[in-house]
């Protein structure tokens, strides 16, 4: 079983929708979940993370972990054009970090 | 602002030669972190330093791949004798510590093509 597990199905929404984004994982003795984003050709840019369980927000971001579930989410409302690009969550633990296979987000204007 | 580099951005070379690839990071920050990506797939962890001790290495990380980081400044990944598998993105990644060591920023990465 993969550490952080992802499902990695493109989504299309219209510009102003709110984008959703879940994660799974199975170590539970790991404390920080974070989101990064990555646009093509370029290297992942740390987004947000969270200690623990709880809601994190961050302007049109939220981030929500459930560790009784397991369960990492990351919500985008007013979508814009620009938030087009490959979404990833990992999680942080042994000194490293283990990504989802990442969520490639098309927003249309 | 003095983000992660790398270099070169693009390396394409023929299967079995030896390639190099450098990685600074962030100024100050003591954990550096490698790591490879391949098309469709998050990023996988290959290794990492604190200052210029590699405490780490994944089992990714066969025996033709050798990472140094000299000064605990800048480092270098090597892969040798290339295969087509090592064709990924090579990303490289920072952290301050102790405090904030989970906060992970990355390079643009190294793009290799093994033909």
């Amino acid at each position: 079983q993969k550490e952080v597990e992802q499902d990695p199905g493109p989504l299309s929404v219209p510009e102003g929708a709110i984008v959703s984004l879940n994660c799974t994982y199975s170590n539970s003795a790991f404390q920080y979940f974070m989101w990064y984003r990555q646009y093509s050709r370029k290297g992942p840019e740390l987004l947000m993370y969270t200690y623990s369980s709880g809601n994190k927000e961050d302007g049109r971001f939220t981030a929500q972990v459930d560790k009784s579930s397991k369960y990492i989410s990351l919500f985008i409302r007013d979508s814009q054009p620009s938030d087009s690009a490959t979404y990833l969550c990992a999680i942080y633990g042994n000194n490293r970090l283990a990504f989802g296979k990442g969520n490639q987000v098309v927003v249309i204007p | 602002d003095t983000g992660v580099s790398q270099d070169p951005r693009h390396k394409i070379t023929k299967r079995g030669q030896n390639v190099t690839f450098r990685c600074d990071p962030i100024s100050e920050h003591n954990r550096l972190y490698w790591y490879r990506q391949t098309l469709g797939q998050g990023p996988e962890f290959l290794t990492y330093f604190q200052n210029e001790a590699q405490l780490e290495k994944s089992r990714l990380l066969s025996d033709r791949f050798s990472a140094e980081r000299p000064k605990g400044s800048f480092s270098t990944l090597e892969i040798q004798r290339t295969e087509q598998g090592d064709s990924a993105m090579y990303l490289c990644a920072s952290s301050p510590g102790p405090v904030g060591i989970y906060e992970q920023f990355f390079g643009p990465g190294t793009r290799l093509t093994v033909l």
